[in-house]
């Protein structure tokens, strides 16, 4: 079954450091999402991206975080000057098409851990 | 705003015991409502979905949820729990068919021998 991948499944980082969060999603699919969870929290939507533009981003997706697919296969998050509270558990998700309701395939997350 | 609810962070069931996970939601219009089961070290995978008609949904490995607008509840079930079971389980709420999902704190199903 296809998949979505994320590397690294961990990253260290000291505060202030940039951090690049790699994904693949899957071949076919169009639309790419970030979500991120802190520990102990929910899950939450960070922004979601579509014929190479950001098509809708929460609150939390400041100008520290981008997103860029550079090269038709890969989707990244970086994030610029990392903050401790930017910790979290960050998934990947991709999907076909938005009339595909829930059909969100995700990645197994990139845990980040920011010292 | 959407939000969802899950009631009990942690739930513990014998194996073959009835599973129920609870799930409350709050939304302005009818929302589309989802689970997701989160193995140890794996994504997020979609149990299950209600869009719009029958309210009794039916996923994978034998989980279903029942959609309850009067209760605005979206519960999940299994008659009889399996060890492989044991996993982190998300309800999630969305109002434009699964663009923007709005989870839940997550529910961790323990299941005994």
């Amino acid at each position: 079954e296809p998949e979505v991948t994320q590397t690294p499944s961990h990253q260290v980082t000291q505060m202030g450091q940039e951090v690049i969060l790699r994904c693949v999603p899957i071949s076919n699919h169009l639309y790419f999402y970030w979500y991120r969870q802190i520990l102990g929290q929910k899950v939450e939507f960070l922004v979601s991206f579509y014929n190479n533009e950001i098509s809708e981003k929460s609150e939390i997706f400041d100008d520290q975080f981008s997103v860029e697919r550079p090269d038709g296969s890969n989707f990244t998050l970086k994030i610029r000057s990392t903050k401790l509270e930017d910790s979290a558990m960050y998934f990947c998700a991709s999907s076909t098409r938005q009339g595909d309701p829930g059909k969100l395939f995700f990645g197994s997350g990139t845990q980040l851990s920011v010292l | 705003a959407q939000s969802v609810t899950q009631l009990g962070s942690h739930v513990s069931v014998s194996e073959g015991a009835l599973v129920l996970l609870r799930c409350n939601y709050s939304s302005s219009v009818p929302p589309y409502l989802f689970w997701y089961v989160q193995y140890p070290n794996q994504g997020l995978q979609l149990l299950l979905k209600y869009t719009t008609g029958a309210t009794l949904v039916k996923g994978i490995n034998g989980f279903e949820a029942e959609f309850k607008k009067s209760e605005t509840s979206f519960h999940l079930t299994k008659p009889s729990a399996h060890m492989s079971d044991a996993a982190e389980y998300f309800c999630a709420v969305s109002l434009d068919m699964g663009n923007k999902l709005v989870f839940g704190a997550g529910t961790i199903l323990r299941v005994k021998s």
